[in-house]
């Protein structure tokens, strides 16, 4: 059973450019969730998705950021105009029922702005 | 507000000696628990987790931890450390909001 699956595993930007980062839930997991990562840092938590659906955004800047979870093909945290300080490592985490299961964590895609 | 305060930057033990890394954390309800391991440039592999029942809990690589509601603390212990336990081990908190609070990490360092 493949985990979770996360690419890039690296993503080099300029500033002001796009940033497109994808993740593929275990089998059978429809919950999806998006931390970062800042240097010397712990794991800060973005947003958590269902199918077609944003559940809790509370920790995404305003803006920015966006974040789907289509009916078909994995989950996008889009960065438009990206400057210095989104260089993190971004990581998504896949639980399989509602309520506090356990979230099982991907490779992480690095993002270095330059 | 749910948090974690892991007191311990960095650690450095012998193989084969003990370890404990702390974690305590502040939460409204009854707190789901993690320990996560973290290796250089990887992703983090959960070792263990707390939900309800026996507070002493018995993860992956011979780790355990225990809950105690009265300290506020889930301590990991390991009685015997090998050199690929160093790595950055993360305490985490969830509730019923589903989001995951973590620490900011613990640095362990084994010496041979």
């Amino acid at each position: 059973n493949a985990g979770v699956m996360q690419n890039p595993r690296h993503l080099v930007r300029r500033r002001g450019q796009e940033a497109r980062l994808r993740c593929s839930p275990m089998k059978g997991h429809s919950h999806v969730y998006w931390y970062r990562q800042l240097p010397e840092e712990g794991l800060k938590f973005m947003v958590y998705l269902q199918k077609e659906n944003i559940i809790d955004e509370s920790g995404m800047p305003k803006e920015r950021f966006s974040a789907e979870f289509p009916k078909e093909g994995p989950s996008i945290l889009r960065i438009q105009q990206v400057v210095r300080g989104d260089s993190a490592a971004y990581f998504c985490a896949s639980s399989l029922t509602r309520g506090t299961d356990t979230q099982y964590f991907g490779p992480g895609t690095r993002l270095t702005v330059l | 507000a749910q948090s974690v305060t892991q007191p311990d930057i960095h650690i450095t033990v012998s193989e084969g000696a003990s370890l404990e890394l702390r974690c305590n954390y502040s939460y409204g309800a009854t707190p789901y628990l993690f320990w996560y391991v973290q290796s250089p440039g990887q992703g983090l592999q959960l070792l263990l987790k707390y939900f309800s029942g026996d507070t002493l809990v018995q993860g992956i690589k011979g780790f355990e931890a225990e809950f105690k509601r009265s300290q506020s603390s889930f301590n990991l212990r390991k009685p015997s450390v090998h050199w690929s336990d160093a790595a950055e081990y993360f305490c985490a908190v969830g509730g019923s909001a589903r989001q995951l609070t973590f620490g900011s990490g613990t640095q362990l360092t084994v010496l041979p």
